[in-house]
């Protein structure tokens, strides 16, 4: 599977702040992705981040607040813009990798963002 | 949208026993089921996977079925231990896009030595 690395791995921030997190992986993939997952729950799909062109974003999702970058197949950021407490949470990325012919989505290991 | 239910929340076992969890999906075009295990801090792992063109699917101790017509699936793990223990999540595709990962709400699996 993919080797996937994120930056930073966890920061306290303070509200009205935005904290940018970048995404790097080993090998050129086609699809990435970015989640949330406040604690004790579930994951969430933000968005997919495409290579080249705007992110597409999932509902109750906008760029204004979680502004993202894909500018080649190894590597993504996303922005928490203006952060309040509510966005306290682990965000993570994701990608899409090919092996034995099929495609399988692998994780990063987390952002854990508090703000204060 | 695709929305995915799953029971139960907790799962409490004896070592050795099997645990069972059950997932429910609505989007009938979804054709794409992992399962992903996290461990506390750490980040979710894909267990076992299946499409929608196979019934069922085993991996040692782990195996996955799929009922499209009744459109639920299911993650049985048999002769649990302890580092069994964890939160299980599973998710299905929606509209057919392997990227777009609905994810049910999770169980967490205690097994008890």
């Amino acid at each position: 599977s993919a080797v996937i690395s994120q930056k930073p791995s966890r920061d306290i921030c303070q509200r009205g702040t935005s904290l940018t997190i970048q995404c790097q992986v080993d090998s050129q993939v086609t699809m990435m992705f970015w989640y949330r997952q406040q604690p004790g729950q579930s994951l969430t799909l933000i968005a997919t981040a495409n290579q080249g062109s705007e992110a597409t974003y999932e509902s109750g999702f906008v760029i204004d607040k979680f502004p993202i970058s894909r500018p080649n197949l190894t590597f993504s950021t996303l922005t928490v813009s203006n952060m309040s407490p509510e966005d306290s949470s682990i965000y993570l990325c994701s990608v899409e990798y090919r092996a034995g012919g099929t495609d399988t989505q692998y994780f990063g290991p987390g952002t854990r963002l508090t703000v204060l | 949208g695709e929305n995915v239910e799953q029971h139960p929340s907790t799962l409490s076992v004896q070592e050795g026993d099997s645990a069972v969890i059950k997932c429910t999906y609505s989007d009938s075009a979804s054709n794409y089921f992992p399962w992903y295990k996290q461990e506390l801090g750490k980040r979710p792992q894909l267990i076992i996977d299946i499409r929608s063109n196979v019934g069922e699917k085993k991996d040692q101790r782990i195996a996955v079925t799929l009922n499209k017509t009744a459109k639920h699936f299911s993650l049985h793990i048999t002769e649990t231990q302890p580092e069994d223990s964890a939160v299980y999540f599973c998710a299905a595709s929606e509209s057919g896009s392997q990227g777009n990962l609905i994810f049910g709400k999770g169980t967490k699996l205690s097994v008890k030595p």
